[in-house]
């Protein structure tokens, strides 16, 4: 069974202290990992796809990186507009090519202190 | 925005009473999903559809049927609805940048309180 697991469930920063969430998982065979944005009330925004290991994508003070167990959303010098809950999710290689479904992990809160 | 409403966006019901929920986009995508979002749990998918009339269950499909008339609409239907089934609902479509990396988004969520 894929599983995704993020940590920490809940973290605070003050303005400009930058850190890194992390999302550990299991499946037999990635064909993705998935970051995702999301605001109290909304639907999730879309932040990266990562496909194999080792490749790294950024936007503005974000930046994800993948390994072959795990994927890591560092925060740069972080602004209160980025307090928000970041998911990250899966899609395995036998989810099968007719869905693409994607095994979701439960979220870092991220707040940040002016 | 990519182009996904969600309707209503807010329901309440009664338990044992029919709610349909719809989904629509404007750019025919092929690939459509229903989520539902508890807290405590991540996102979980409760059906998919892979074209008009072509669907399949996810995980958690049990009390939940779709449909899938036009390329645009897909619509999640509880048949009769229970406590359990109170939730915040999401659809996301799939979108493909090449031909091997794809993005999926999401509407803005649909919440069905069910008393």
């Amino acid at each position: 069974e894929d599983q995704v697991t993020q940590s920490p469930e809940a973290l605070r920063l003050q303005e400009g202290e930058s850190s890194s969430l992390n999302c550990s998982y299991t499946v037999s065979g990635l064909r993705g990992l998935f970051w995702y944005r999301q605001d109290p009330g909304k639907g999730p925004e879309f932040l990266f796809t990562l496909y194999s290991a080792g490749e790294e994508k950024e936007k503005e003070r974000l930046k994800a990186t993948l390994t072959k167990k795990e994927s890591f959303l560092h925060i740069t010098a972080p602004k209160p507009e980025d307090s928000a809950t970041y998911l990250c999710a899966v899609q395995a290689s036998e989810s099968g090519a007719g869905s693409y479904q994607l095994t979701f992990g439960k979220g870092t809160k991220l707040s940040v202190i002016p | 925005d990519a182009g996904i409403t969600q309707s209503p966006r807010h329901k309440v019901t009664e338990t044992g009473t029919p709610v349909t929920l719809r989904c629509h986009q404007t750019e025919n995508h092929r690939y459509m999903y229903w989520y539902r979002q508890d807290p405590g749990h991540g996102l979980r998918l409760i059906h998919y559809s892979y074209g008009v009339k072509d669907t399949d269950k996810g995980e958690v499909s049990d009390g939940y049927s779709v449909s899938r008339s036009k390329t645009e609409d897909f619509l999640l239907t509880l048949e009769s609805a229970t406590s359990s089934q109170t939730s915040v609902y999401f659809c996301a479509i799939r979108v493909h940048k090449t031909a091997n990396s794809y993005e999926q988004y999401f509407g803005p969520g649909t919440r069905l309180t069910v008393t």
